[in-house]
């Protein structure tokens, strides 16, 4: 089982720029989840999808971030315009829809933004 | 306004010694409860959890303990190893829509086990 994949593991951009991460969460996981660390927030969810449907996307900072689910393996956050102050790490995470709370996380992608 | 706060950023223990990492809640809707553990440069991986109906949940040198009252839980390794060396959050969980449930973390605690 090769867990969650994100990519890229890094990416340094210049603000301004569009900037798309990608996750593939754990095949036959309903539930996938886009958090965000920084220092001075810690880990805060953005959105998750249940079966690849949005469902609580109350934590995306802006209209400048986005992220789509078209498939139970594939899903995409994308910044557009990328300002410095979204340099964070960005993991995703997914989990087992009849198997409790236990999420699975990725390495993450650390963002820099110029 | 946050709903799970890990009051400690960091922790120093000798090897062979107890840790103890402390984590308070707010929402009271709050009925299950996780500890993550993260390395460097990796995602956080699960450590252990407890339910609300529980007090006490124990995985060999971790047990964590859930003071529903006190709103509080907190995390004991015993004994204490330099590979312990990471930082632990303190996640929690209310009952969600369709199926699945959002974790809310608090902000981690660094343990360092010297050795």
């Amino acid at each position: 089982d090769a867990g969650v994949i994100q990519s890229p593991r890094h990416e340094v951009t210049e603000m301004g720029q569009e900037v798309t991460l990608r996750c593939k969460p754990i095949s036959g996981h309903n539930s996938l989840f886009w958090y965000r660390q920084t220092m001075m927030r810690g880990l805060e969810l953005l959105i998750y999808f249940n079966n690849n449907v949005p469902i609580d996307d109350s934590g995306m900072p802006e209209d400048r971030f986005s992220a789509k689910m078209p498939n139970a393996s594939f899903s995409t956050l994308k910044i557009q315009p990328s300002e410095p102050r979204d340099s964070a790490v960005y993991f995703c995470a997914s989990s087992a829809l009849a198997g409790g709370t236990e999420q699975f996380f990725g390495p993450g992608t650390r963002l820099t933004v110029l | 306004d946050q709903q799970v706060k890990q009051n400690s950023p960091s922790l120093s223990v000798q090897e062979g010694r107890i840790s103890i990492l402390n984590c308070d809640y707010t929402n009271s809707m709050f009925d299950y409860f996780l500890w993550y553990k993260k390395y460097p440069a990796e995602g956080p991986t699960f450590l252990i959890s407890i339910s609300s109906i529980k007090d006490k949940n124990e995985d060999g040198r971790f047990t964590v303990f859930l003071n529903k009252s006190a709103k509080h839980l907190s995390l004991h390794i015993v004994p204490s190893q330099p590979g312990d060396s990471a930082v632990y959050f303190c996640a929690a969980s209310a009952p969600g829509g369709v199926g699945s449930y959002q974790l809310t973390f608090g902000k981690g605690t660094k343990l360092s086990v010297i050795p």
